[in-house]
């Protein structure tokens, strides 16, 4: 079984600082991470993903995620936080054997100007 | 023009009716999903199909009927609406089993009175 855990349903920061959205996951193996983000009325786009090889996966306009194996983490990081980073953001875990993917409830973000 | 595209867009219907959420993609994918999107709840699958014979249920596949009448077209039907399916539907497409991303289509948002 997976599950994964977004820890903070909402995240505000100012428009320049840095954005921290966290994402933890619980597995029987090492699963696919990735990280969508939906904007209002859109679909999910894919952000980011990590597929077992290097832990520090640089995804679309300037997000980043590390994966940790001994905290079970895969948080989502940006230096400077823009306007058009106001979205929901989604972590998912994968298991491509049972076609099972796990989202956690979502993060959304909003972007003090 | 948009890789997965899904109609109709919004969708307002009454308690009891039959309804056919539809959903096509270029992408060239054997693989298609729905998903429902509920606040809170991240992204369920409902159903899920590996090519034309092959049809899965997913984890909340009570209520749902799915059709898929090319490798281009996956259509999704509530025989008999009700109110707890209110939801934001999505298809999705992936590849095939060696490859690991999925493509979401814009979404269906539908309400059942």
């Amino acid at each position: 079984a997976q599950s994964v855990t977004q820890l903070d349903s909402h995240v505000s920061v100012s428009e320049g600082t840095p954005v921290l959205l966290r994402c933890n996951y619980s597995s029987s193996y090492s699963p696919s991470l990735f990280w969508y983000v939906q904007h209002p009325n859109k679909g999910l786009q894919l952000l980011l993903k990590y597929t077992s090889a290097a832990t520090l996966v640089k995804g679309i306009n300037g997000f980043e995620a590390e994966f940790k194996k001994s905290e079970t983490s895969f948080h989502l990081t940006k230096p400077s936080a823009h306007m058009s980073d106001a979205a929901e953001y989604f972590c998912v875990a994968v298991n491509f054997g049972n076609e099972k993917l796990t989202f956690g409830t979502g993060t959304r973000l909003t972007i003090i100007p | 023009d948009a890789d997965v595209t899904q109609t109709p867009r919004n969708r307002i219907t009454k308690t009891g009716k039959r309804i056919m959420l539809e959903c096509s993609q270029t992408k060239g994918h054997d693989r298609m999903y729905w998903y429902r999107q509920d606040p809170g709840l991240g992204l369920r699958l409902i159903y899920y199909s590996f090519d034309v014979k092959d049809i899965n249920k997913g984890e909340i596949s009570d209520g749902y009927s799915v059709s898929r009448q090319a490798q281009a077209k996956f259509s999704l039907s509530l025989e008999s609406a009700i109110p707890n399916q209110t939801a934001l539907y999505f298809c999705a497409t992936r590849a095939g089993e060696h490859t690991d991303t999925q493509y979401f289509g814009p979404g269906t948002r539908l309400t059942v009175l």
